[in-house]
């Protein structure tokens, strides 16, 4: 089965510095990794995802991930924060071990940037 | 906006009752997926349309059930409802299931927050 793991319930960074949040995953078969971000009282809005090709995804808002297969790691870095970057964080991989496609999640990474 | 509407915004109901949840996809959008958030499991994959049929099934109590109509909006249904049902609940579109698919990324709702008391 494929599963993602964010081993961080909460990074704290400062505004103007770089962030990242940690995401590992464990998949059968070639990855498909997403990273969503919610924010308080609204939907999970796509950011960016990896399927194939340059290890250095960008996305939206400035944030970018970079794949690395053989730590099977797909963490998520901004070189500089802002305070309305504050939000919750997940991580997911496409389960294409069934008859569906849906998405799996991690349990997500709250950031907390400071003026 | 993701383009994806979910009625209604809140739900205050008792134990015990039965509520219906819909959802509109995306415009074009063939596949509906939903999903429960709660504060202790994180976001749960309970079940996927695709087309008006069943694809996929996650961790989905026997008490709900969901369906898929022609026009392609989709109902959840919660019955039976006991205080632990208390969470969001998304709804998701996207294109469509198969390989040709898997690089689509979904698209969410606001979700709908249910409270049974």
């Amino acid at each position: 089965a494929q599963s993602v793991a964010q081993p961080e319930d909460q990074v704290n960074v400062a505004e103007g510095n770089p962030l990242t949040v940690k995401c590992t995953y464990s998949v059968s078969g070639n990855p498909y990794l997403f990273w969503y971000v919610q924010y308080p009282n609204r939907g999970l809005q796509f950011l960016l995802k990896y399927i194939t090709g340059d290890n250095l995804v960008k996305g939206s808002y400035g944030f970018e991930a970079e794949f690395n297969k053989s730590q099977t790691s797909f963490h998520l870095k901004k070189p500089s924060a802002l305070v309305s970057d504050s939000a919750l964080y997940f991580c997911a991989v496409r389960d294409i071990s069934n008859a569906g496609n849906m998405l799996t999640f991690g349990g997500g990474t709250r950031l907390m940037v400071k003026p | 906006d993701s383009g994806v509407t979910q009625t209604p915004k809140h739900l205050i109901t008792a134990t015990g009752q039965r509520v219906t949840l819909r959802c509109s996809p995306r415009s074009g959008d063939l596949s509906v997926y939903w999903y429960q958030q709660s504060l202790d499991q994180g976001l749960q994959f309970l079940i996927q349309y695709y087309n008006g049929e069943e694809r996929a099934k996650g961790n989905i109590l026997e008490r709900f059930s969901a369906q898929q109509f022609p026009d392609l909006h989709s109902e959840l249904n919660l019955s039976s409802l006991e205080l632990g049902d208390s969470a969001l609940y998304f709804c998701a579109s996207s294109v469509g299931v198969g390989q040709t698919s898997y690089n689509s990324p979904l698209h969410f709702g606001n979700g709908t927050r249910l409270t049974v008391t």
